[in-house]
């Protein structure tokens, strides 16, 4: 069974500082990791997708990395703004997506 | 573009009353689609798929049921309604093929209340 583990859990940087989200799973055998957005009470908006034959996806400003050998992939969001607030989900897609608990970030003005 | 829609958005109801809750996706043909929940302090979890008409794939063994009377429109329903059937229920949809390149889009949910 696909475990997947975000850390932290909530996250509070200034206006301005790169962002680090970490994601790691149990089961290399996926066939892609996506990244989501969620605002409250929102539905999900996919932010990327990253097939298992990658290594990373870059959007704007923001940058995912995929390493299956270490069950792990990081989102990088640059220069953040009071505007990224909101919750970060990876899941990871064998048949299904499997998703982690989610990183809560608030940028601060 | 691909648009999916959800509703009602907010729903309250006393245990024991039925539930349907209605999905529909304009903009494509043949999608999978996908029923989630997001309970509070449990995640997302998975709860029902399709990758066509009728066909109806389950997760987790609940009193909940789903069906795809049409190719764009899927349905989650319940007969009785529990306390622990409260939460956040998503739709989503992928194109069918690689799976490597199946990206999950997400509609705006409803959130669900039993009392």
């Amino acid at each position: 069974k696909q475990e997947v583990t975000q850390i932290p859990a909530a996250l509070s940087v200034p206006e301005g500082e790169n962002l680090v989200l970490n994601c790691s799973f149990t089961d290399s055998a996926i066939y892609n990791l996506q990244w989501f957005r969620q605002d409250p009470g929102k539905g999900l908006t996919s932010l990327l997708l990253i097939q298992s034959s990658q290594r990373e996806q870059t959007s704007g400003r923001l940058n995912a990395s995929l390493d299956k050998s270490s069950g792990r992939s990081t989102l990088y969001i640059a220069a953040s703004q009071p505007g990224d607030s909101a919750t970060y989900l990876c899941a990871g897609f064998d048949y299904k997506l499997s998703f982690g608990a989610g990183t809560t970030v608030t940028v601060r003005a | 573009s691909q648009t999916i829609h959800q509703w009602p958005a907010t729903l309250v109801q006393p245990v024991g009353s039925p539930l349907s809750l209605e999905c529909t996706v304009e903009g494509t043909s043949n999608p999978n689609l996908y029923w989630y929940r997001q309970a509070a302090g449990r995640g997302l979890q998975l709860l029902f798929y399709s990758v066509g008409i009728g066909q109806i794939s389950s997760e987790v063994p609940q009193n909940l049921s789903a069906s795809r009377p049409q190719d764009r429109q899927f349905i989650l329903s319940s007969k009785k309604l529990l306390l622990s059937d409260s939460g956040f229920y998503l739709c989503a949809w992928s194109r069918r093929g690689d799976p490597a390149k199946n990206e999950q889009f997400f509609g705006p949910g409803t959130r669900l209340t039993v009392l």
